[in-house]
């Protein structure tokens, strides 16, 4: 069955530094896969997502995350972080039945 | 409407009670999913609808859970003699059809049960 794995429920940072966000797929055929964040006290809004179009995918504010079939993984960067992206960011993948599942989630902190 | 809505936004019941959580989608959406959110948890996977059936039930944590779907459009989660460990957010999303579609989420509902 389709399923991601988040490493790490907690990530911190330095205000500058580099942020990576880590996603392991299980998938029996080419997956589908997205990340979301969410705000403190906020909803969920997607980040990015794969569709096998492109390897690389560049979403918004900044971030990009690598599809990686032989690691099968879907890191999800930022060359610098900023204050403003402190939040919880879920990696998610759609399954057979077209449903979507999520990772536990990586809480981001920035420190300034 | 412009985005998914879901009602109430909050909902304090006491333990025991049945709750009604409702969600519009987004206007032409075949998709419709519900996850649980409990306090510094993940997404709780429960039910996903594709049109007015269900293809997968398997998340519904027991039998005092349902959810139905009419009309292609509004849903309903129901919860029966509520108890305390229900008490989480309630998030609805919506997507088109196709596989490479994003979900689109509402803001929740927020349960508590005491």
């Amino acid at each position: 069955a389709q399923s991601v794995t988040q490493l790490g429920s907690h990530v911190s940072v330095s205000e500058g530094a580099l942020v990576l966000l880590r996603c392991n797929y299980s998938s029996s055929v080419p997956p589908y896969l997205f990340w979301y964040v969410q705000y403190p006290n906020q909803g969920l809004q997607l980040l990015l997502k794969y569709t096998s179009a492109a390897t690389l995918v560049k979403g918004i504010n900044g971030f990009e995350a690598e599809f990686k079939k032989s690691e099968t993984s879907f890191h999800l960067t930022k060359p610098s972080a900023h204050m403003s992206d402190a939040a919880e960011y879920f990696c998610a993948v759609r399954t057979p039945f077209g449903d979507m599942r999520f990772g536990a989630g990586t809480r981001l902190t920035v420190k300034p | 409407g412009a985005g998914v809505s879901q009602s109430p936004s909050n909902k304090v019941t006491e333990k025991g009670k049945d709750v009604e959580l409702r969600c519009d989608p987004i206007s032409g959406h075949t998709a419709l999913y519900w996850y649980r959110q409990s306090l510094g948890q993940g997404l709780e996977f429960l039910i996903y609808f594709q049109g007015n059936s269900a293809p997968d039930k398997s998340g519904l944590p027991s039998d005092r859970f349902s959810a139905e779907r009419t009309g292609g459009s509004v849903s309903t989660l129901t919860i029966q003699r509520t108890q305390q460990e229900d008490s989480a957010v309630y998030l609805c999303a919506s997507s088109p059809r196709g596989e490479e579609t994003e979900a689109f989420f509402g803001q929740g509902t927020r349960l508590t049960v005491v």
